[in-house]
């Protein structure tokens, strides 16, 4: 059972354009949400987060939009730009101390020149 | 501050071989869980450690197992490797619960 579910494997944007990832979660027992990018041949690295009780959260040019009642957040890059092609996994994070980070399966963004 | 390092970056192994992976996390970062990555399944979870007990265990066999030690590095070990374990396995360390993950470079293990 995928508990979080990043649909789309692949998006292409043009540079300077916005570019939108999505992500869907069926556990309603998360209590916040993080977003991770991951460069080939590297580590994920931490980029933004939002807790269950805030409805957005935005860090320079990363925006995180979360949808409560329809189980549903989004990570919104503006402007795009070259370096931000990688891919990008949603995870969602339960509320008990023992509950592991569940990711999706990541987003492959491709910023086109 | 140095970040999270695991070794040996890239392994090769034949079918049946057993492997040990180590990883050493951010200096004061107790948790460390490990993550196996392959083409299309995502960041899949392993396993958790904390304070050298292990927290928490994702779906996998019994032939994938870790240890922490007290200086909190922590190695994970898989017998008996098949062809479908190669993968690329992340280790990664947080300060307390709830906070964000920090990641290795991890180590992209081969079985032929």
């Amino acid at each position: 059972d995928q508990q979080v579910k990043q649909n789309s494997p692949s998006l292409s944007v043009q540079e300077g354009r916005i570019s939108i990832l999505n992500c869907d979660y069926t556990n309603s027992m998360f209590d916040y949400f993080l977003w991770y990018k991951k460069y080939p041949a590297e580590g994920p690295t931490f980029l933004i987060s939002i807790s269950s009780i805030k409805d957005k959260n935005e860090d320079g040019r990363f925006t995180v939009f979360l949808n409560k009642s329809a189980k549903h957040l989004s990570l919104h890059i503006v402007p795009s730009q070259p370096g931000d092609s990688a891919v990008y996994f949603c995870a969602g994070v339960g509320m008990n101390r023992d509950d592991k980070i569940i990711f999706g399966k990541g987003t492959r963004l491709h910023i086109l020149p | 501050k140095a970040g999270v390092t695991q070794t040996p970056r890239y392994l090769i192994k034949t079918r049946g071989q057993q492997v040990t992976l180590s990883c050493s996390p951010i200096s004061g970062h107790r948790s460390v869980s490990w993550y196996q990555q392959t083409p299309g399944q995502g960041l899949q979870f392993l396993f958790e450690y904390f304070s050298e007990t292990q927290r928490n265990k994702g779906n996998f066999p019994g032939r994938f197992s870790g240890r922490q030690f007290s200086n909190s590095r922590s190695e994970m070990n898989v017998s008996t490797l098949e062809l479908g374990d190669s993968a690329l396995y992340l280790c990664a360390s947080s300060l307390a619960d709830n906070s964000p993950l920090h990641f290795g470079n991890g180590t992209r293990l081969t079985v032929t």
